[in-house]
């Protein structure tokens, strides 16, 4: 089946600090690979995506690139700050459009 | 642009009690979804609706009921609820393609005691 593992939080961060969450995933097919963001008291929201191999997602200084040969879609900010305390969920999709979320990390950036 | 609406936004149940959450969204969606999101275990698929006058289970769908009531409100019922289906749970829209954006709501805080 299709299946998302992420790395376990929490984690905690000051602000400047390098951010890196690791995702890997299992799928039958070609997936898309989605990063979704959810803010304090929020619902999910889309933070980037990538639909085939070698692709790069980015927004709002986050990236991640869609590798195939290590079936991953790892998240990196080069420079966090406060606001970007949420919770994070890797997600895929394959073939059709129902998503399978990973258990989400929950970052928290300290001033 | 509202979106993704869901009602209520919290609701306290009695073991045994039953009740409908509202979903409806705006952006002339083919797909709705209903999720439940518990602490560790990200978000779950309970139904879903690819189109107007389809419904299929997703992951979870045990205790629960769906209708695509028209193209734009998909709703969830518990009809008799259970201390287990206490959760977080969020309706979400798409366009019916693999890779498309789902859109998702503000979520509904749902606690049965």
């Amino acid at each position: 089946g299709n299946s998302v593992t992420q790395m376990e939080g929490p984690v905690t961060l000051s602000e400047e600090a390098f951010l890196t969450i690791n995702c890997t995933y299992t799928a039958t097919g070609y997936p898309s690979l989605f990063w979704y963001v959810q803010y304090p008291g929020e619902g999910l929201q889309l933070l980037l995506k990538a639909t085939k191999a070698d692709d790069k997602g980015s927004n709002k200084g986050f990236e991640a690139t869609y590798r195939k040969e290590t079936t991953s879609f790892h998240l990196e900010k080069g420079s966090v700050q406060v606001s970007d305390s949420a919770v994070y969920f890797c997600a895929l999709s394959v073939n059709d459009y129902k998503l399978s979320f990973g258990a989400g990390t929950t970052v928290t950036v300290r001033a | 642009n509202a979106g993704v609406t869901q009602t209520p936004k919290f609701q306290v149940l009695k073991t045994g009690q039953s009740m409908t959450l509202q979903c409806a969204q705006d952006m002339n969606h083919n797909s709705m979804y209903w999720y439940r999101q518990d602490p560790g275990m990200g978000l779950r698929l309970i139904y879903y609706s690819a189109s107007e006058g389809t419904t299929d289970k997703g992951e979870v769908p045990n205790g629960y009921n769906v209708s695509r009531l028209n193209k734009r409100e998909f709703s969830l019922r518990l009809e008799s609820a259970a201390p287990s289906q206490t959760s977080v749970y969020f309706c979400a829209s798409s366009e019916a393609n693999a890779g498309n954006t789902i859109y998702f709501g503000e979520g509904s805080w749902l606690t049965v005691v």
